[in-house]
């Protein structure tokens, strides 16, 4: 069982450059997340879906954008990347919890991105 | 808008004892969950322990506890018997309705021989 897979694991990109972070889940989990984590601080919540074609912006949204075209797919585009954008990027997925809410996130690896 | 506090950025504890971590947390909704992540060295977030805003009893998973103070909105992690491999950095983090899902800056424990 695989969980969550994020790949790549490692990339380096120069100032201007774009890519995309891509993220699987194999347990048919509706709701997906993605975090940046920069040197010892906690996770900053970019995007998040709730199910396929449904896309919402977290707390730093600016520089990235989501799309969601199937269940088990949530890939994370970087357009023009700054240095800013260092950091570790954690995709994670997860089942409905109780009254609304959400249940326990399962994580990937993480990608860590250097943009020099 | 949901906030989680941690007011401990390092904690030391010596192997064996107990140890408390500190999480407020930061809502206006009736109904949200509260989760408590380990995250070693290595990097991978592990999650420990979850306690939904409507149980009544605090939750319990081994050596962890959560000690939930819904009046004064506080979700503190209690470790037991701390072992050298509890050193990591702990995260308190909040799920609300409509799936928002937020985490607070975390606290480095060491334990210490």
């Amino acid at each position: 069982n695989a969980g969550v897979t994020q790949t790549p694991k490692f990339r380096i990109l120069k100032i201007g450059q774009s890519m995309t972070l891509q993220c699987t889940q194999d347990m048919n989990h509706n709701y997906m997340y993605w975090y940046r984590q920069d040197p010892g601080m906690g996770l900053k919540l970019i995007y998040y879906s709730v199910g396929a074609g449904i896309t919402d912006k977290g707390e730093v949204p600016n520089g990235y954008n989501v799309s969601r075209s199937t269940t088990e797919d949530f890939p994370l585009r970087l357009e023009l990347a700054a240095p800013s954008q260092t950091s570790v990027y954690f995709c994670a997925s997860s089942r409905p919890g109780t009254s609304g809410t959400t249940g326990e996130l399962f994580f990937g690896e993480g990608s860590r991105l250097t943009v020099l | 808008a949901q906030k989680i506090t941690q007011t401990q950025p390092g904690m030391f504890v010596q192997e064996k004892e107990a140890v408390t971590l500190d999480c407020t947390y930061d809502t206006s909704d009736q109904s949200y969950g509260l989760f408590w992540y380990k995250q070693p060295s290595s990097g991978e977030m592990i999650f420990l322990i979850y306690q939904g805003s409507y149980d009544e009893q605090n939750a319990t998973e081994g050596r962890y506890s959560l000690n939930f103070q819904k009046a004064r909105k506080s979700a503190n992690l209690v470790i037991s018997a701390s072992q050298l491999g509890d050193s990591a950095m702990y995260f308190c983090a909040m799920s609300t309705y409509g799936q928002n899902f937020v985490f607070g800056p975390g606290t480095r424990l060491s334990v210490l021989p």
